[in-house]
């Protein structure tokens, strides 16, 4: 899997749009690039993921830049209870047995 | 559908007990990974299982440590011979396949305290 790069932490003002980047300069073609985040003491929680193209589900966007070496997750109106780490991950879906690699994420922290 | 079910939530065991986690897949999911999370730190990957076989255990500790995921039944992760420094959350995840795109879903984990 291709290795990401993420800031450890950032900031956001409650109600205003929190921005997520992600480096993966290695991606190769048939990777997806998926997003979890983990709030305290609970397990990992699926926000999206795309290859390609720009995603939008309920949850958040995913803007993934033309030559996909790097993307951004989108929170649009971020609430207190967004405050968690964030992963971005690379995976291929062409096979392999090795399951998903967490780095260290990004510590996002909602301030009122 | 109740998603993925882990117990139990805590778990307490002396040095030198065995430790026993399980976990329920959500329904019609075949494949389930185990990580753990050591204290302030990240997840890490320990092995995936689909039913009946174990397709990669490469983040398994060599000694001490076994999955298993029956025919019938939850996956279990087992832990022998407990030592302080197994002490951490243990997550399980579920998937309909290995090659999905969905992602996985995760239980909300086992704490598992060594005194």
């Amino acid at each position: 899997d291709a290795k990401t790069t993420q800031p450890p932490s950032m900031d956001c003002a409650e109600g205003r749009a929190a921005n997520l980047p992600c480096n993966h300069s290695t991606i190769s073609g048939n990777e997806y690039v998926y997003w979890y985040r983990q709030i305290h003491s609970q397990g990992p929680q699926y926000i999206i993921h795309g290859l390609k193209n720009n995603e939008t589900n309920e949850m958040a966007s995913l803007i993934i830049t033309e030559d996909r070496k790097s993307s951004t997750l989108i929170l649009p109106h971020a609430t207190l209870r967004d405050t968690a780490v964030y992963y971005c991950i690379v995976r291929g879906t062409g096979g392999g047995a090795d399951g998903l690699t967490f780095g260290k994420g990004t510590h996002l922290i909602i301030q009122p | 559908n109740a998603g993925v079910m882990q117990n139990p939530r805590h778990l307490v065991r002396r040095r030198g007990q065995e430790a026993r986690l399980r976990c329920s897949p959500m329904k019609g999911h075949s494949h389930v990974y185990w990580y753990r999370q050591l204290p302030e730190e990240g997840l890490k990957f320990m092995v995936y299982l689909q039913k009946e076989n174990i397709i990669d255990e490469s983040g398994m500790p060599k000694e001490r440590f076994s999955a298993e995921f029956p025919k019938e039944g939850p996956s279990i992760l087992r832990i022998q011979q407990v030592v302080r420094g197994d002490s951490a959350a243990y997550f399980c995840a579920s998937s309909p396949s290995h090659r999905d795109n969905y992602g996985y879903t995760f239980g909300s984990g086992t704490r598992l305290t060594v005194v």
